[in-house]
């Protein structure tokens, strides 16, 4: 099946740094991928939608300057955090959506645990 | 406006039990639903899916129904086991754009 990967699995920063979190679409070439951010108990929040080649979407409320999005190739997305703090610890997931589908299917890599101190 | 609905929070069921997990949406404009599995930190799984025209999918122990009319739809577990205690989210997709997730119910599958 489709894996989707991401990278850092988790990663602890101080407040003030960036975080780059990285998406990856291992068997299959994405042409859309999405971010998704989940707080404990939650839904999964879309924060944005990026084409490849193109600028992202980004969701009503999610600063486009502060969750930068590239989406650079068709296996890769990127998501930095930038000048990260406390409040920006979260769990994100990113999906990745074949580029042909026929059921709108999306396929998610395993998630990405921020913790800033 | 939460167009995606998952009223029950959690839900617990004896092994072998039928387990079945319910969804509302109000967007009539939806082309597919889809149910998704979740483990605590990891990302979601795709289950099944079935698409707006249908009212029935079923793959192994899964089966997913769609009543249109009630904008309801419905995941059934049968025989449900301990491995499928998990956070199961509904979705829904309207053509080219992103998914609308539910808020997903807890399912807990007793020995």
């Amino acid at each position: 099946g489709a894996v989707v990967s991401q990278h850092p699995s988790w990663v602890i920063c101080k407040s003030g740094t960036s975080v780059k979190i990285e998406c990856r679409s291992l068997d299959f070439q994405a042409t859309t991928m999405f971010w998704y951010r989940q707080f404990p108990k939650q839904s999964l929040m879309l924060m944005a939608t990026s084409n490849e080649g193109s600028k992202a979407t980004y969701e009503q409320g999610v600063e486009k300057d502060k969750f930068l999005i590239n989406h650079a190739s068709l296996t890769l997305s990127t998501l930095t955090v930038t000048s990260a703090h406390p409040e920006d610890s979260s769990f994100y997931i990113c999906s990745a959506r074949p580029g042909q589908t026929f059921n709108g299917e999306q396929y998610f890599g395993p998630g990405t645990r921020l913790t800033v101190t | 406006d939460q167009q995606v609905k998952q009223n029950s929070p959690s839900l617990s069921v004896q092994e072998g039990r039928i387990s079945i997990l319910n969804c509302d949406y109000t967007n009539s404009m939806f082309d597919y639903f889809l149910w998704y599995k979740k483990y605590p930190a990891e990302g979601p799984t795709f289950l099944i899916s079935i698409s707006s025209i249908k009212d029935k999918n079923e793959d192994g122990r899964f089966t997913v129904f769609l009543n249109k009319s009630a904008k309801h739809l419905s995941l059934h577990i049968v025989p449900s086991q301990p491995g499928d205690s998990a956070v199961y989210f509904c979705a829904a997709y309207r053509s080219a754009r992103q998914l609308t997730f539910g808020s997903g119910t807890q399912l807990t599958v007793l020995p």
